[in-house]
């Protein structure tokens, strides 16, 4: 069973359709949730890293939030330049270790 | 800006050929991690290093070995290339004591083919 869930799969939307991206986390004890941009055939690149819950936190057209069990990534008036997969991790708490899980992510696709 | 660069960004190898990838960054990071991407299964980790000459096992290691010898330089090794290790490698970096300690910087990718 994955401890981090990405929902959906694939989304695709027009040019300036809201959208949001889910990313769900069985684990307790969050460290840190962290979310990432990966356009094809590159590595990921970070974005947000969010550490409690109603935390929030913005780039352009891109809005990261937090509750206890999940995260949202909002993508206000999307352009076809924000077509990518995103990538949503977790640190738990326990260990001391830094090793984050990935979820399996959401490829987005806006069509101009 | 935090550069990481991997060695290759294709290989084409032979069932049976040891393989090296190898991965350098540029910012002094303590911290170095190599996973493998494949479609539907997300990012996986194979090993990771928290500084030099240490490494640990990360959740599918098998087949592979590391090295880390000089801290700007992590090597990822398959000792005998199988067409299962076809794959996307990355390679990342962290700094565990500066201001963005979470934060991961990966390298483009090396998009590894094993006939």
């Amino acid at each position: 069973e994955d401890q981090v869930t990405q929902s959906p799969e694939a989304l695709r939307l027009q040019e300036g359709e809201s959208s949001s991206l889910n990313c769900s986390y069985t684990v307790s004890g969050l460290r840190g949730l962290f979310w990432y941009r990966q356009d094809p055939g590159k590595g990921p690149e970070f974005l947000f890293t969010l550490y409690s819950a109603g935390e929030e936190k913005e780039k352009e057209r891109l809005k990261a939030t937090l509750t206890k069990k999940e995260s949202f990534l909002h993508i206000t008036a999307p352009k076809p330049e924000d077509s990518a997969t995103y990538l949503c991790a977790v640190r738990l708490a326990s260990g001391g270790s830094y090793i984050p899980t990935f979820g399996r992510g959401t490829s987005l696709i806006v069509h101009p | 800006d935090v550069k990481v660069t991997q060695s290759s960004r294709y290989l084409v190898k032979r069932t049976g050929e040891k393989v090296f990838l190898e991965c350098v960054q540029d910012m002094d990071h303590e911290n170095m991690f190599w996973y493998r991407q494949d479609p539907g299964l997300g990012l996986r980790l194979i090993y990771f290093s928290y500084d030099v000459k240490m490494k640990e096992k990360g959740d599918i290691p098998e087949g592979y070995s590391v090295s880390r010898e000089k801290k700007e330089r992590f090597s990822l090794i398959l000792e005998s290339a199988s067409t299962n290790q076809t794959s996307m490698y990355l390679c990342a970096s962290r700094n565990p004591s500066g201001r963005s300690t979470d934060t991961q910087y990966f390298g483009p990718g090396t998009r590894l083919t094993v006939l």
